[in-house]
């Protein structure tokens, strides 16, 4: 049974550039939400992605955007990107979002450089 | 704003018990205490969760105290492969959304 996968792993962008990130989460998972991490500090909330909308929203910029697909997999696009979005973006995986026992799984984060 | 709040940092010796402390006074009655662990800023490793009573896995166990307001996990036999950050965090969720906030975490150091 496939965990939550992330792709790329890493990768260099340069400043003012798109980048976007994809996750595929736990099978059997519908919710995935998106966490940008900063070097020496705890996991950041983006948003979260159910049933092909966004319904949860961290306090982050328009240039932040995502998207969920009918298999649950979700995409992160971030626009004009700035030094400061140099961080681990962290994907997470739940069900329904309704049963707070049930765990959420985080993948393995895509490291993005931003020069 | 994280709903937890924990020390930044720890030390155990290896093969003792690490007990880590984290407090929550602000928890509702339906929300969960979970811990995470990140080791060398990989993703986040779920360890354990609970909501009233005490729970035990292969990993730890978790103590809730009666009130809620505070929790430790205990790792009952420390290595040097337990040093990580570790987060302990409070699912917060109803019928239209469902999130964990994080707030910086332990640092636990396994001392040999």
């Amino acid at each position: 049974d496939a965990g939550v996968t992330q792709s790329p792993t890493h990768l260099i962008k340069t400043r003012g550039q798109q980048v976007t990130l994809r996750c595929s989460p736990k099978s059997g998972h519908d919710t995935v939400s998106w966490y940008q991490q900063a070097l020496g500090q705890g996991p950041q909330f983006i948003f979260q992605y159910y049933e092909e909308e966004e319904r949860q929203r961290g306090n982050f910029p328009d240039r932040f955007s995502g998207h969920q697909f009918p298999n649950y997999s979700s995409e992160l696009n971030v626009n004009a990107l700035l030094l400061g979005d140099s961080a681990l973006y962290l994907c997470a995986s739940s069900l329904t979002g309704r049963r707070l026992e049930d765990t959420i799984y985080f993948g393995e984060g895509s490291w993005l450089t931003v020069v | 704003d994280a709903k937890t709040t924990q020390p930044t940092s720890m030390d155990c010796a290896e093969g003792r018990a690490a007990n880590l402390p984290c407090n929550h006074s602000t928890i509702s009655g339906n929300e969960y205490v979970y811990w995470y662990r990140q080791i060398h800023s990989q993703g986040p490793q779920y360890i354990i969760h609970g909501l009233k009573n005490n729970e035990t896995n292969e990993m730890a166990s978790l103590i809730i105290t009666e009130d809620r307001k505070s929790s430790t996990l205990i790792l009952p036999h420390a290595t040097l492969r337990d040093t990580a950050v570790y987060y302990c965090i409070v699912r917060v969720g109803g019928t239209s959304y469902d999130k964990v906030i994080f707030g910086p975490g332990t640092s636990l150091s396994v001392i040999p």
